[in-house]
C-alpha cells in the first residue's frame, strides 16, 4: 500500500509570494492533517480535514489555508510568505477521526524555504 | 508549562542496553498517546500507540502509560545504532472528535556501538 505522498519535496520562494502544497493520503484514509515543523517550535498543528470539511484549526494566521477534495487529497496554501514560514510542512493521514485505533501516518514532507 | 514535555537529550546508551524515554503531559483528560521516531531529515514514523494504563509491548519496544501521574514512557530493549533518532511523544487531548495531536519537542537518542 502506498504511503502518504507530498509534493513537491522542496520549494524555494521569496517573501510576499504564495505557495500551494499537495498531499495524497494513504488509500482509504479519509482524514488529512497538516503540521509545521521548525527547529525552534517542533511540530505544530495547522489544520485537519475529514470528508472535505475542516474539523480543527491550529493557532496560525489566516494566511495559512487548506482544503480537501472528494478523493481525500488535500492542499494547503500559504499567502504573502514571510521568512518565518520557512519550515518542513508535514501531511498526515488516518482512516478515521479521534486517533483511537486510527493513528496518523506522515508523508515525507515539503521543505519550504522563504528568502 | 508545556502541554507535552520531553527531555531534549541527547540520551546516550551503549549498544545492547535499554533506552528509557520519558514524556509528561499537562491535560489530565488526554486519551491517546503515541511515540514517533524521526530520523534526521526524515518524517516522523509511528512506533507505538497506547490508550489505557499499563504496558504495551511490540517487539523491542514497550510503551508504558500512567494516567494518574500523567506520564508516558518508551523503553527500547537491546538498543541498536539504527535506533539513533529523535523520539517524539504525542498526545491527543480531545478524544474522538479530532486527530489533532500535541507533540513534545523530542528526545534525541544516540546508541553507541
Amino acid at each position: 500500500k502506498a504511503g502518504v505522498t507530498q509534493t513537491p519535496r522542496y520549494l524555494i520562494k521569496t517573501r510576499g509570494q504564495q505557495v500551494t502544497l499537495s498531499c495524497s493520503p494513504i488509500s482509504g484514509h479519509r482524514s488529512v492533517s497538516w503540521y509545521q515543523q521548525t527547529p525552534g517550535q517542533g511540530l505544530q498543528f495547522l489544520f485537519e480535514y475529514f470528508s472535505e470539511t475542516q474539523r480543527n484549526k491550529g493557532n496560525f494566521p489566516g494566511r495559512f489555508s487548506g482544503r480537501q477534495f472528494s478523493n481525500s487529497r488535500s492542499e494547503m496554501n500559504v499567502s504573502t510568505l514571510e521568512l518565518g514560514d520557512s519550515a518542513l510542512y508535514l501531511c498526515a493521514s488516518s482512516w478515521g477521526q479521534g486517533t483511537y485505533n486510527s493513528p496518523l501516518h506522515f508523508g515525507n514532507g515539503t521543505r519550504l524555504t522563504v528568502t | 508549562q508545556k502541554e507535552v514535555e520531553q527531555n531534549s537529550g541527547p540520551l546516550s546508551v551503549p549498544e545492547g542496553a535499554i533506552a528509557s524515554l520519558n514524556c509528561t503531559y499537562s491535560d489530565r483528560g488526554s486519551q491517546s498517546f503515541f511515540w514517533y521516531r524521526q530520523y534526521s531529515g526524515k518524517s516522523p514514523e509511528l512506533i507505538m500507540s497506547i490508550y489505557s494504563n499499563g504496558d504495551k509491548e511490540d517487539g523491542r519496544f514497550t510503551a508504558q502509560l500512567n494516567k494518574a501521574s500523567q506520564y508516558v514512557s518508551l523503553l527500547i530493549r537491546d538498543s541498536q545504532p539504527s535506533d539513533s533518532a529523535t523520539y517524539l511523544c504525542a498526545v491527543n487531548r480531545w478524544g474522538g472528535a479530532t486527530n489533532k495531536l500535541i507533540f513534545g519537542t523530542g528526545t534525541l537518542l544516540a546508541v553507541q556501538p
